[in-house]
């Protein structure tokens, strides 16, 4: 079955750390862009993160940039997002995105279901 | 660019909606895709629409579900509502300038 299996998430204190991974299965990993997505409480998508396929490129949104890193591992088949200095207003639903082609940049043909971050004291 | 979608929408069954997705000034010729995203599950690709108006569903998805274009406006045409289209459509871009997505407001559809 194609799917993507995100875990990692839980809560944690105002400046405090996480890492999120997104376990692929069913499809060539290497052969896709990747991205992180996340979803606040009563909101929309945003966009926070992505990465092509060899992780030479990476982009990120400017509310998480200089504090979280995106990267995966091809052999693996795992995109991961490590995020540090967490804030109240990073507390989301954090889904990852693929993009049928090795550049992040694109629609997003298959999503996960997500994993909850509660950043709270 | 930015991307605006109206909050809410609303039909009765089995009639047909319109979504719209506007592109901000001097960004009209950017391809779209659209997201269904349901309570409780992953979100759903439907399909990317181009400044043309052609436009290509994804795997799976019912030809219930057409895309169009006008100027700056991107569209998403649902006919024949079913009580199971009920749900958040969100738009998406991607800009090759600055290295970033972007995701619309959303649109949140009722079914009547």
């Amino acid at each position: 079955e194609v799917q993507m299996v995100e875990s990692g998430g839980g809560v944690v204190r105002p400046g405090g750390s996480l890492r999120l991974s997104c376990a692929a299965s069913g499809f060539i990993f290497r052969d896709y862009g990747m991205s992180w997505v996340r979803q606040g409480p009563g909101k929309g998508l945003e966009w926070v993160s992505g990465v092509n396929w060899n992780g030479d490129g990476t982009g990120y949104a400017d509310s998480v940039k200089g504090r979280f890193t995106v990267s995966r591992d091809n052999t693996k088949n795992s995109l991961y997002l490590q995020m540090n200095s967490l804030r109240p207003e990073d507390t989301a639903l954090y889904l990852c995105a693929r993009v049928p082609y090795g550049n992040y940049l694109g629609a997003f043909d298959l999503w996960g279901q997500g994993t909850m971050v509660t950043v709270s004291s | 660019p930015v991307l605006t979608q109206s909050s809410s929408a609303s039909a009765s069954l089995g009639s047909s909606v319109k979504l719209t997705c506007a592109l901000s000034s001097g960004h009209s010729g950017y391809i779209i895709a659209w997201h269904q995203h349901q309570p409780g599950k992953a979100p759903r690709y439907l399909m990317k629409v181009e400044r043309s108006g052609d436009y290509d569903r994804g795997s799976g998805i019912s030809d219930r579900f057409s895309g169009s274009s006008s100027g700056a406006d991107r569209y998403l045409t649902i006919s024949n509502l079913q009580s199971a289209d009920e749900g958040d459509y969100y738009c998406e871009t991607w800009d090759s300038d600055t290295h970033k997505v972007i995701f619309g407001g959303g649109t949140k559809l009722t079914v009547l």
